[in-house]
C-alpha cells in the first residue's frame, strides 16, 4: 500500500460546483497536512496547512483532517475557472533523524466556464 | 506579491559534473527548503534549511547533496556528481512563520543530466 493515495483524475466540475479533492494515508505518525495548488509549468503553491485532526476554513477553501480515518480533504466552494490546475496533498512526520514527508500524485481538475 | 527566485532556470549537465542551483528566498524568511520534481512525477521533498544548518532532510538527500546559505541571502544546492536519474525540477521554497504561515515557491530549475 503507498504512503499517500490521491485519484490522479482529471476531474471536470462545471464553473460554480464544490469541488472535493481527497488523500488517504497509510502512516498513522503523519502529523502536518498540506494542500497545494500547481498550474501547468509552475511551482506549488501552498493552499492550507493543518495539524493533526479537525477542519480549517480559508476563503473559499476548507481542509479537514480525519486522522481515525487517515483520511484528508479539500473543498472548495463556487469553484471559478481560474480554480483549474493540480491539487497536491503532501503529509509530514519526523522519524529517527529524517524527514518524512510525501505528497500525492496530485488531482488534476479542471473548472468549466 | 514577495517572491522566490531561482537560478538558472534551465540547466544542462553532463554525467558526473557537479552542478550548483541558486535561490534567493524571501528576505525575512527563516525556513528553506528545495524539493523536486521528476517529469510525470510527484513532488519530493529533499531537505530544509533553518538558522544555517539542515533542520530536516529525506533519505533522497544523501552526500551527493549538499545545501548552503553562503552570504545571507543565496540559498544553494549542490549536487556533486551528477546522474542521470537527477534529471528534474528542482523547486526551492521559503517558509515564514509566526501569525500568518505561508510557504512561497520559486519557480524552478530544470535540470537535464545527459
Amino acid at each position: 500500500q503507498k504512503e499517500v493515495e490521491q485519484d490522479p483524475g482529471p476531474l471536470s466540475v462545471p464553473e460554480g460546483a464544490i469541488v472535493s479533492l481527497n488523500c488517504t494515508y497509510s502512516n498513522s505518525a503523519f502529523q502536518y497536512f498540506m494542500w497545494y495548488r500547481q498550474y501547468s509549468r509552475k511551482g506549488p503553491e501552498l493552499l492550507m496547512y493543518t495539524y493533526s485532526s479537525g477542519n480549517k476554513e480559508d476563503g473559499r477553501f476548507t481542509a479537514q483532517v480525519d486522522k481515525s480515518s487517515k483520511y484528508i480533504s479539500l473543498f472548495i466552494r463556487d469553484s471559478q475557472p481560474s480554480d483549474s490546475a493540480t491539487y497536491l496533498c503532501a503529509m509530514s512526520a519526523k522519524k529517527s533523524g529524517t524527514y518524512k514527508y510525501i505528497f500525492g500524485t496530485g488531482t488534476r481538475l479542471k473548472v468549466l466556464a | 506579491e514577495p517572491e522566490v527566485t531561482q537560478t538558472p532556470s534551465h540547466q544542462v549537465t553532463q554525467m558526473g559534473q557537479e552542478v550548483i542551483l541558486r535561490c534567493v528566498p524571501i528576505s525575512n524568511h527563516l525556513y528553506f527548503y528545495w524539493y523536486r520534481q521528476i517529469l510525470g512525477q510527484k513532488v519530493e521533498f529533499l531537505v530544509s534549511f533553518y538558522n544555517n544548518e539542515i533542520s530536516e532532510k529525506s533519505e533522497i538527500f544523501d552526500d551527493q547533496f549538499s545545501v548552503e546559505r553562503p552570504d545571507g541571502s543565496n540559498f544553494t544546492l549542490k549536487i556533486r556528481s551528477t546522474k542521470l536519474e537527477d534529471s528534474a525540477m528542482y523547486f526551492c521554497a521559503s517558509w515564514t512563520s509566526g501569525g500568518t504561515d505561508t510557504q512561497y515557491f520559486g519557480p524552478g530549475t530544470r535540470l537535464t543530466v545527459l
